[in-house]
């Protein structure tokens, strides 16, 4: 089983609605990361966060480190928010990250 | 600021060639590392750098070199290029244990070994 499994692997929407990506992690962590993978390949980190809810705009990213679940909300959704979505987490030990597989969305107009 | 410049952004090797893939940082970042990316899997962590002077191994690191002479330079080595290093490799970097530091990544190389 891997560390970090994000679900869904895949995820197509219509312009306009609500979406939730799902991030859960099985170690103890000190933070954690919601990155964003364009089409043409680059990652720009989005979110990071530790505790509680942070939002960006239309983007809204929530951890429980209790139940070390956390999700990504899109309000809103556009077909420029068709992207890959990749979770990592930081280990509490050590510098390295550990991260999920991705999810693909994809917006239709 | 630059951010993080990774080159050259596509690369064709043949079996048992070497390469030296660049990265370069100008936020004075401590710690950098590199990634690989196959289909189907997540990033996986191929050597990272806490500090100039300071490598270790991560996850994926066999047929891969690294030194971290400056603060700002992390050079990721193929010594002998094999097919099953064909990937799109990513260097990241960040302040030292990036609890409060977002990530910066490099817009990537896609090599091939042939």
């Amino acid at each position: 089983k891997n560390e970090v499994e994000q679900s869904p692997q895949n995820l197509t929407a219509q312009e306009g609605e609500f979406i939730t990506i799902n991030c859960s992690y099985s170690v103890g962590i000190s933070a954690l990361h919601w990155l964003q993978q364009h089409p043409g390949g680059g990652i720009v980190s989005l979110f990071m966060l530790s505790s509680g809810k942070k939002k960006h705009g239309r983007l809204i990213a929530t951890i429980n480190i209790q139940e070390k679940h956390s999700s990504l909300h899109i309000t809103a959704s556009h077909p420029r928010d068709s992207a890959v979505y990749i979770c990592a987490v930081e280990r509490t030990s050590g510098s390295r990250l550990t991260f999920g597989e991705g999810t693909q969305l994809t917006v239709n107009p | 600021n630059a951010g993080v410049t990774q080159t050259p952004k596509f690369q064709v090797l043949k079996t048992g060639q070497s390469m030296t893939l660049q990265c370069a940082q100008d936020m004075n970042h401590e710690y950098m590392s590199w990634y690989r990316q196959d289909p189907g899997m997540g990033l996986r962590l191929i050597h990272y750098s806490v500090g100039a002077g300071i490598t270790d191994q991560g996850e994926v690191p066999n047929g891969y070199n690294v030194s971290r002479s400056t603060t700002e330079d992390f050079p990721l080595r193929l010594l002998s290029a094999a097919p099953s290093q064909t990937s799109v490799y990513f260097c990241a970097s960040s302040y030292f244990r990036t609890g409060g530091s977002p990530l910066h990544f490099g817009n990537g190389t896609r090599l091939t070994v042939t």
